[in-house]
């Protein structure tokens, strides 16, 4: 089965500093992976993906995460946070296997605070 | 603009008012979802239709019935719930799994925020 487990709940980082926020997945099949963002009173917005190509992928407003399946992680990083990232972060893994419909399984989700 | 449009944004109800919520994609996909996400627990996957056939329901309690009338059109029909309902619900759609369109992603709804009082 399927898991997906988020370190840390809350990140709090200072406007300009790096971010990182923790992934760690748990799959019996090559999977794809993903990082959604969710702000606040809306609904949730794919940043990027995995699905099996290049390790280190590159997502909108700057993100990227790198897979290692050696550590079954899935890190996302931005180089310098803006005050705009603050929001809720969800990682995912789908099995990459045949069937009628995307199954995601989330991880609890990281609230990341950006201040000043 | 996602693609997918809930009504919706904001329900109140009573425990003993029968009430729906809708979604509605125009991006052309063949899977529909519906997903709670209450405070502190992990996003719930509860329904999924796939060609406007109900191919999954993970134990959901039978006051919530969901309908898919055809593949641009999802329903959560809502009677006799309790204050624990409260909660986010998500609608999401997809292209069909084998569909060379198909990228592995869902695309979700803002969601409609509903309170059981």
């Amino acid at each position: 089965a399927q898991s997906v487990t988020q370190l840390g709940s809350h990140v709090s980082v200072s406007e300009g500093a790096l971010v990182l926020l923790r992934c760690n997945y748990s799959s019996s099949v090559p999977p794809y992976l993903f990082w959604y963002v969710q702000y606040p009173n809306q609904g949730l917005q794919l940043l990027l993906k995995y699905t099996s190509a290049a390790t280190l992928v590159k997502g909108i407003n700057g993100f990227e995460a790198e897979f290692k399946k050696s550590e079954t992680s899935f890190h996302l990083t931005k180089p310098s946070a803006h005050m705009s990232d603050a929001a809720e972060y969800f990682c995912a893994v789908s099995p990459f296997i045949s069937g009628g419909y995307n199954k995601l399984i989330f991880g609890a989700g990281t609230r990341l605070a950006v201040h000043p | 603009e996602t693609g997918v449009t809930q009504t919706p944004r904001h329900l109140v109800m009573g425990m003993t008012n029968k009430k729906s919520l809708k979604c509605e994609q125009h991006l052309g996909h063949n899977a529909m979802y519906w997903y709670k996400q209450s405070a502190k627990k992990p996003l719930e996957l509860m329904f999924v239709y796939s060609l406007e056939e109900r191919v999954e329901n993970n134990s959901v309690p039978s006051r919530f019935s969901p309908e898919c009338p055809n593949s641009s059109h999802l329903f959560l029909h809502l009677h006799t719930l309790q204050p624990e309902d409260s909660a986010l619900y998500l609608c999401a759609s997809s292209p069909y799994k084998r569909e060379a369109a198909n990228t592995g992603e869902l695309f979700f709804g803002e969601g409609s925020r509903l309170t059981v009082l």
